[in-house]
């Protein structure tokens, strides 16, 4: 257990709906990351988000947002669904907000969003 | 290379036979190289962080080494148990705050 919570496990949803999955860091850690793993993808980073303030952008969709809270949870908010937008979504956590350096990140147990 | 590499991208080990595969990289602005091991139906798990005055890393039976000079990392299994079946990722950070993955190496460990 990494300590990084994410909720919804599953989601199944129809095309052009909208919906949000929520990550809760590690306790401590300030640096939230999301990543999109699709079928035969690679794990895709999206965004990262460092004490409340986005950090850095990645390969994100316009129709795909996110934030961090006061608390330190973070949402991703996917809007007008698509089928191709079915993947496994994880979050990851780590201390302070540098990837570059000695930052392992810890990864929660993923959402797998479903889009019928 | 652009990004980073990984090769095999699946392998099969008989219990108890050692091995080893390969993450290339683009070896200028070298920051550092992280290797993550993702277990089927969970979620990736660091297992190293190396960086460039590191030496070689070692956890159990895991191990890895580095050279920053030709750009590519060996991580090694001794003596493979079926729990060390898994995908092997490594990643690169290509800036401060982004990491980008390779496709991973797939070992399967054979009773």
């Amino acid at each position: 257990d990494s300590g990084v919570t994410q909720t919804p496990k599953h989601l199944i949803t129809a095309t052009g709906q909208r919906v949000t999955l929520r990550c809760s860091p590690r306790s401590g850690d300030l640096s939230v990351y999301w990543y999109q793993q699709s079928l035969d993808q690679g794990l895709q980073f999206l965004i990262q988000y460092y004490n409340g303030e986005e950090r850095a952008k990645g390969n994100i969709l316009e129709r795909f947002s996110a934030q961090q809270f006061p608390d330190l949870h973070s949402e991703l908010n996917l809007s007008s669904l698509e089928l191709g937008d079915s993947a496994l979504y994880f979050c990851a956590s780590s201390p302070s907000g540098g990837a570059s350096s000695y930052n392992e990140q810890f990864f929660g147990p993923g959402t797998r969003l479903t889009v019928l | 290379i652009l990004n980073v590499e990984q090769s095999p991208q699946s392998l099969h080990v008989q219990e108890g036979d050692s091995t080893n595969f390969t993450c290339s990289f683009p070896s200028s602005n070298f920051y550092a190289l992280h290797w993550y091991r993702w277990e089927t139906a969970k979620s990736p798990e660091a297992l190293f962080v190396m960086t460039l005055n590191g030496d070689e890393k070692k956890k159990g039976r895991i191990s890895a080494t580095l050279n920053t000079k030709e750009g590519y990392s060996y991580l090694y299994i001794k003596g493979s148990q079926p729990e060390d079946s898994a995908t092997y990722l490594c990643a690169r950070p290509i800036n401060d705050y982004k990491l980008s993955f390779g496709a991973g190496t797939t070992v399967t460990v054979r009773a």
